[in-house]
C-alpha cells in the first residue's frame, strides 16, 4: 500500500506564473489536507477537503489560492499569478475517517521555489 | 485557538546520551497532543499521541513524552539516542472532539553525534 504521493518534488517558478501541486492520498483515504511550511516556521493549516467537497479552507489565502480533490485523480492544490512570499514546503496529508483522534499519513512535501 | 512552541530550533547530542525536546501549548479547550518525526526527504510520521487516561505514552521506539495540564507541556524523552533518531520533530496539538485541523510548533531538529 503506497503511502501518500506529492508531485513534484521541487517546483521552481518565476513570479506571475501558476504552480500546480498534486496529492494522492493513501487507498481507501477519503480525506486530504494541505498544510504549508514557511521557512524556521511550523506546517500552517490550509485546507481540508473530502472528494469533491471543500469542507474547511479557513487556512487558505483569500486570493490566488485555490484547492480540489475531484472524484477521479490526485487532489490539486492551485496557486495563480505566485510571489516570493509563496515559497514554502507544501504538505499534504491523509486519513480514512475524520476524528480528533485519528493520525494523518504525511507525503514527503513539494518545496516551491518562486524566482 | 490553539498554539504550540518548541523553544529549541536545534538538539545536538551525543550517541547514547539522553535527550528532550521541550513543548508548550496554549489553548482554551481540551486537546489532543502529537509528536511528529520527519526524517529526510520523507513526510512526518505520527511518533506518539496523547488522547486522555495516562498522562505517559510511549512510542516504539523508545521515545515517551508526558502530558503536563498545570504546565500545559508535553515534552518528548528518549533515555538513550542513536545515529538513526536524527530527523526534525515536531509537536502538534488539535482541540479534542472537534474538527481535525492540527496547530504545529516550529519544530526541532536533533542531530545525533557519534
Amino acid at each position: 500500500n503506497a503511502g501518500v504521493m506529492q508531485n513534484p518534488r521541487h517546483l521552481v517558478r518565476r513570479r506571475g506564473q501558476e504552480a500546480r501541486l498534486r496529492c494522492s492520498p493513501m487507498k481507501g483515504h477519503s480525506h486530504v489536507y494541505w498544510y504549508r511550511q514557511l521557512p524556521e516556521e511550523g506546517l500552517k493549516f490550509m485546507v481540508y477537503l473530502q472528494k469533491e467537497n471543500i469542507i474547511d479552507e479557513s487556512g487558505m489565502p483569500k486570493e490566488r489560492f485555490s484547492a480540489e480533490f475531484p472524484k477521479e485523480g490526485p487532489s490539486i492544490l492551485r496557486i495563480q499569478q505566485v510571489v516570493r512570499g509563496d515559497s514554502a514546503a507544501y504538505f499534504c496529508a491523509s486519513s480514512p475517517i475524520h476524528r480528533g483522534d485519528e493520525k494523518l499519513f504525511f507525503g514527503s512535501g513539494t518545496q516551491l521555489s518562486v524566482l | 485557538a490553539q498554539s504550540v512552541t518548541q523553544l529549541d530550533s536545534q538538539v545536538p547530542v551525543f550517541e547514547e546520551a539522553p535527550v528532550e525536546l521541550r513543548c508548550n501549548y496554549s489553548s482554551s479547550v481540551s486537546v489532543y497532543l502529537f509528536w511528529y518525526v520527519q526524517y529526510p526527504n520523507q513526510g512526518l510520521q505520527l511518533l506518539l499521541k496523547y488522547l486522555s487516561g495516562s498522562t505517559l505514552v510511549e512510542s516504539i521506539n523508545g521515545f515517551e513524552a508526558e502530558f503536563n495540564k498545570s504546565q500545559t507541556s508535553f515534552h518528548l524523552r528518549k533515555p538513550s539516542v542513536h545515529i538513526s533518531d536524527t530527523a526534525e520533530y515536531f509537536c502538534a496539538v488539535s482541540a479534542s472532539g472537534s474538527a481535525r485541523q492540527l496547530t504545529f510548533g516550529s519544530g526541532t531538529q536533533l542531530t545525533v553525534l557519534p
